[in-house]
């Protein structure tokens, strides 16, 4: 299986603070997603994203957020001003140009607001 | 938007025991997966399965579309088991967004 990576793994900041988030794509992939998880939590939808646009969001996904193919790799997502309540683990994931169905999911960053 | 149960929401099983997860969504879908999370919160992919039955190792899946549910089959389980079994389905409306059930938490004691 095809593997995503993202980074950091784990980011500590403060509230108040702006933090992006990174995914580095596979190769072929070009229907990205966001997802977040708070602890003991579902996994709830953030963000969809193909050709450098926004397709779906969430209401979770406020003007605080935003996302981007900055330099037509990476895959960031970028928290404004970061609340308590942003804690969570963000999971990247992407699916291919052939199945834009089956998505392949990162390890997950874990995001810690103080 | 679509709903998305699964049941029952907590297992235990001694080791060995067989399982079914039940994931029942509310519309028609483009896609179905089944996830495990394991303890260290990733998120695996064991099958894509919008229809039909596959079958990897130990673990087994049948979705019936046209009555809108999936099942996920665990066979003679074992310890590495344990975790959160997730369903998501995913529906084209021009736009693509994937909704999670609440998961079932399974632990398998040895």
């Amino acid at each position: 299986e095809p593997e995503v990576t993202q980074t950091p793994s784990h980011q500590v900041t403060q509230m108040g603070q702006e933090v992006i988030l990174r995914c580095v794509p596979i190769s072929n992939h070009l229907y990205f997603y966001w997802y977040r998880q708070i602890l003991g939590q579902k996994v709830e939808f953030l963000v969809s994203f193909y050709n450098n646009e926004i397709s779906e969001k969430s209401e979770i996904f406020d003007d605080q957020f935003s996302v981007e193919r900055p330099d037509g790799s990476n895959f960031t997502l970028k928290i404004r001003s970061t609340k308590l309540e942003d804690s969570a683990m963000y999971f990247c994931a992407e699916a291919d140009l052939g199945d834009r169905y089956e998505q392949y999911f990162g390890p997950g960053t874990r995001l810690t607001v103080t | 938007g679509i709903q998305v149960e699964q049941s029952p929401p907590d297992l235990i099983l001694q080791e060995g025991a067989n399982s079914t997860l039940r994931c029942n969504f509310s519309d028609s879908v483009n896609n179905l997966q089944w996830f495990h999370q394991n303890p260290w919160g990733q998120l695996i992919n064991l099958f894509y399965i919008p229809s039909g039955t596959k079958q990897n190792g130990r673990l087994s899946a049948t979705t019936v579309a046209t009555e809108r549910y999936s099942l996920l089959y665990i066979s003679s389980s074992q310890t590495t088991d344990s975790g959160v079994y997730f369903c998501a389905v995913g529906r084209n409306t021009g736009g693509f967004k994937t909704i999670f059930g609440a998961g079932t938490r399974l632990f398998v004691k040895a």
